[in-house]
């Protein structure tokens, strides 16, 4: 299977401790997308990724999220000094490009993040 | 304001029973619509999609919906709901001219045996 896949599943840390989170695309899906779901929401845009370049960022993402896509491949979502509040699932997706049937993005199964 | 309303937040049918799950959304211009299906502590898996032609869409696992402009609505349908149906559907907008993809809150469905 060659779809969206996201790396841990589940993470438990301390308030304070930074988490790393990795997302493989589809392969040769240029775009990368970032979203984060809390319990009983739909999914909210973080930000997303051209190939290597983040074209785009929420107001949600503070200067405590940072994320980047170095070789245009796999992608990082790093949240420093984690509070409760980031307590969430967060959903990585990709798609093929940027117009038309190319937009349809495709979802990886997420990592939920638990903040003590 | 842009915006997407899934004004259902639970819905509870029989396996079965028929099924229809309401979309509407607020935007300038008819954006592209989607509809995606999440399994709980799952990530999402896309039912179907509009972006243009026959305002009747078939997807994956006998869901169709439709696309009516002048309601700018996207409602979901199934005919006959089976149990493994049971999961969180999520509609989503995204405009022609930009990546800003919103969801609706979702509804949850639940199939009685």
């Amino acid at each position: 299977d060659t779809g969206v896949s996201q790396n841990p599943r589940h993470k438990i840390t301390k308030r304070g401790q930074n988490v790393t989170f990795r997302c493989d695309p589809i392969s040769e899906h240029n775009r990368l997308y970032w979203y984060r779901q809390t319990l009983g929401q739909g999914p909210e845009f973080l930000t997303y990724f051209q190939n290597e370049a983040q074209l785009e960022k929420s107001r949600l993402l503070s200067d405590r999220f940072s994320a980047e896509r170095p070789k245009g491949s796999f992608s990082t979502l790093e949240i420093q000094r984690t509070e409760q509040g980031d307590s969430a699932m967060y959903l990585c997706a990709s798609s093929p490009g940027e117009t038309g049937g190319q937009k349809t993005q495709y979802f990886g199964p997420g990592t939920r993040l638990l903040v003590l | 304001a842009q915006s997407v309303t899934q004004p259902d937040i639970h819905i509870t049918v029989s396996e079965g029973a028929s099924l229809e799950l309401r979309c509407n959304y607020s935007y300038g211009a008819t954006p592209y619509l989607f509809w995606y299906v999440q399994s709980p502590g799952q990530g999402l898996q896309l039912l179907l999609k509009y972006f243009s032609g026959d305002t009747l869409v078939q997807g994956i696992k006998g869901f169709e919906a439709e696309f009516k402009r002048s309601q700018s609505s996207f409602n979901l349908r199934k005919p006959s709901v089976h149990w493994s149906d049971a999961a969180e559907y999520f509609c989503a907008v995204a405009p022609y001219n930009n990546n800003d993809m919103r969801f609706g809150a979702g509804t949850r469905l639940t199939v009685k045996p």
